[in-house]
This record gives C-alpha cells, sequence and structure tokens, in this order.
C-alpha cells in the first residue's frame, strides 16, 4: 500500500444527478479526512471519521452530502442532486492518531457538474 | 477561529533564483502545528513540513528552508536554487494540536520556474 487512493479521478455528472466517490486510506490510519478545493482556492475541510464513527462535520457539508466509512477501512462520499455549484476537488486524507498532525492526501477526485 | 493568508497569488522566477514564499497566519490557540504543502499540477497534495508552534528553530532540508517568526505570526518557506520540478501549487497550512486537529489552508501561492 503506497497511500491514500480515490476512485474515480473524475467525474463528469449532469446536475440532480447523484454522485459517490470512494476513498481507501492508508491500511493502519485509523483517521480519514474528507476536503473540498475549488479552483484558486486551499481545500476546505468538509468531515472527518475516527475508524467508523463520523466525529466532526463542517457546515459546508450540506443536507445533500453524506459520508460514509462503515467498516473503518475506505470510505464513501455521495452528492444527491448535484447543483453545478458543487463541481471542485474532492480530496481525501488519512492519519494515524498517534500521528494525527501528519495527514496523507490522496490524488483527489474532481467533479464537474454540467 | 484560525486563519492563513498567502498574499502572493502567482511568482514566476527563472530556474537557479532563490525564491521566498510569505505566509502569515491567525489563530487564537496557545499551542498549533504549521505546515507546507505542494500540489503539483497532478493534484495530489504532497507534504513538506510540520513545525510545532513550541519550537522556533528554522528548518533546512536540501534546498528546502523554513523561517518560523511567531512574533509575526509568519512561516515563509524559501527554495534555492530553483528547479523547473518545483512549478507548483504550494499551500501554508495551521491545525490547532488538541482535538480533531482541523486543517485550515491558505489560497497557495503558485510557482513558475521557468528554464
Amino acid at each position: 500500500d503506497t497511500g491514500v487512493s480515490q476512485d474515480p479521478r473524475h467525474k463528469i455528472t449532469k446536475r440532480g444527478q447523484n454522485v459517490t466517490f470512494r476513498c481507501d486510506p492508508i491500511s493502519e490510519h485509523n483517521r480519514l479526512y474528507w476536503y473540498r478545493q475549488t479552483l484558486g482556492q486551499g481545500p476546505e475541510f468538509l468531515t472527518y471519521f475516527q475508524n467508523e464513527a463520523q466525529l466532526e462535520k463542517s457546515r459546508l457539508l450540506s443536507d445533500r452530502f453524506s459520508a460514509e466509512r462503515p467498516k473503518g477501512s475506505f470510505s464513501t462520499l455521495e452528492i444527491q442532486r448535484t447543483e453545478q455549484g458543487d463541481s471542485a476537488m474532492y480530496l481525501c486524507a488519512s492519519s494515524l492518531v498517534q500521528r494525527r498532525d501528519e495527514q496523507f492526501f490522496g490524488p483527489g477526485t474532481r467533479l464537474t457538474v454540467l | 477561529a484560525q486563519k492563513v493568508t498567502q498574499a502572493q497569488t502567482e511568482i514566476s522566477v527563472v530556474e537557479k533564483e532563490d525564491v521566498t514564499l510569505d505566509c502569515v497566519y491567525e489563530t487564537r490557540d496557545t499551542t498549533y502545528y504549521l505546515f507546507w504543502y505542494k500540489q503539483p499540477p497532478s493534484g495530489e497534495l504532497v507534504f513538506l513540513i510540520r513545525r510545532n508552534s513550541f519550537d522556533e528553530q528554522n528548518e533546512i532540508s536540501g534546498r528546502y528552508s523554513w523561517n518560523f517568526q511567531k512574533s509575526t505570526s509568519s512561516f515563509n518557506f524559501t527554495i534555492t536554487a530553483s528547479q523547473v520540478v518545483d512549478s507548483a501549487v504550494y499551500f501554508c497550512a495551521l491545525s490547532p494540536t488538541g482535538g480533531y486537529q482541523k486543517v485550515t489552508f491558505g489560497t497557495g501561492t503558485k510557482l513558475q520556474v521557468i528554464p
């Protein structure tokens, strides 16, 4: 396992459709984070999990967004009824509780909503 | 509230020149971490350095060096003898040392190194 992986890398969808992204963290990492990055901006925190528990959600995470990490390993981020404003890069990161200061990022999923 | 300001939106330098990327931060936390990340065109964020607020010693790693000045709330990053491979967007970031350590990023500085 060489790092955090995300799938798909790119997603183009029409407004109103639902999309789901997957993140596979580094295998021994128990913390997993989702960030959103829009063009010309730095990543913004969305939510994080410790094992399977979702412990914090940003107010950026509207009701149309839901994230899960059912077995404490991979995570999914679903966006329902996508809007053009959802177009962004969605980044996943993972870390060890013992070294939570160092988050390792995946390559991201770039979402384009037409 | 936490805030990270990277006033330089884009910088262009000629290869082998030195370049400094500025970072100014705001936080009410008494202890915190500061970070620099590199984001090449591929999109993946690459961790470069973490600095604990207790440690104000400057650090050098190869061609990279970091100047942390708590008195001015700055954490600047210098690349010596820049190379084309250094071309990327660089993000400065901040997190508290407690809790779940939500990381707050700056808006990034795009560095272009011209051959």
